[in-house]
C-alpha cells in the first residue's frame, strides 16, 4: 500500500528558530496538504498545494510559514520563527482525484 | 457556524458489541464528501471509510458502515464487533466540492475518543 511519509517524526527547536517538516506523498498524487493538531485538539487545515502553486489556505497559515515542492518527490513546510504555539502534530497528505486522502503519521513539533 | 460536528467527546462500548459515533455536518453546497478517520494512541490518521453527498446507497467497509441521511445532514460511523484494537480517537470530515471533483481541503469535527471494554 503506498504510503505518505514525513520526516521527522518528532522534532524539537527553540522558540525563534526555522524549522522545515519534510514529506514525501504518494508518487502518483497531484494535490497535497498541510494540516495542524494541537495535542488533544481537532485537526486544522493550513494549506493546499497542487500544481506548484498554493491553492487554498487558512487563516493560521500566516507569512510564518511557506511551503514548497523543490523536486519530483519532496513537500516541505517551513516555519520560519518558531512561536510556542505553534507546538502540534503536523501531518502532510495527498490525494489524487477519484481517490481518498492519505495521510502521513505527522511530525510532533515541540517548541520550547 | 460549526461545519462538522461530533457531539460525543467520548463512548464506551463492550467488546463485540456495536457502537455508533455521531456527526454531523453544515454545507450549501450539492457536491461534498464525508470522511472518517481513526487515530490511535500512536497518533497517525488512518482513513475508515467515504460517502459521496450523490451516492445513492450507505457506504461499507468491512466491519465500518456510514449511517448516511442527507435531509438531516446527518453521517454517523456504525461500527460492528467491536475490538480492543478499536479504541481510539475517531474524526469525521468533510470535503466540500463542485462537480464530483475529490480533491480540496478537509474540514475535521472535533472527534470522538471510543474505548472499547474487554
Amino acid at each position: 500500500e503506498p504510503e505518505v511519509t514525513q520526516t521527522p517524526s518528532h522534532q524539537v527547536t527553540q522558540m525563534g528558530q526555522e524549522v522545515i517538516l519534510r514529506c514525501v506523498p504518494i508518487s502518483n498524487h497531484l494535490y497535497f496538504y498541510w494540516y495542524r493538531q494541537i495535542l488533544g485538539q481537532k485537526v486544522e487545515f493550513l494549506v493546499s498545494f497542487y500544481n506548484n502553486e498554493i491553492s487554498e489556505k487558512s487563516e493560521i497559515f500566516d507569512d510564518q510559514f511557506s511551503v514548497e515542492r523543490p523536486d519530483g518527490s519532496n513537500f516541505t513546510l517551513k516555519i520560519r520563527s518558531t512561536k510556542l504555539e505553534d507546538s502540534a502534530m503536523y501531518f502532510c497528505a495527498s490525494n489524487q482525484q477519484g481517490d481518498g486522502y492519505t495521510f502521513g503519521s505527522g511530525t510532533r513539533l515541540t517548541v520550547v | 457556524a460549526q461545519k462538522i460536528t461530533q457531539t460525543q467527546p467520548g463512548m464506551f462500548v463492550q467488546e463485540k458489541e456495536a457502537v455508533t459515533l455521531d456527526c454531523t455536518y453544515d454545507t450549501s453546497d450539492p457536491s461534498y464528501g464525508l470522511f472518517w478517520y481513526k487515530q490511535p494512541s500512536s497518533g497517525e490518521m488512518i482513513f475508515l471509510i467515504y460517502q459521496g453527498s450523490y451516492d445513492q446507497q450507505n457506504a461499507t467497509e468491512g466491519r465500518y458502515s456510514l449511517n448516511f441521511q442527507k435531509a438531516r445532514k446527518s453521517a454517523n460511523l456504525v461500527i460492528s464487533a467491536s475490538q480492543l484494537g478499536d479504541s481510539a480517537m475517531y474524526f469525521c470530515a468533510m470535503r466540500e466540492g463542485a462537480g464530483g471533483t475529490s480533491y480540496g481541503k478537509l474540514t475535521f469535527g472535533q472527534g470522538t475518543i471510543l474505548t472499547v471494554h474487554p
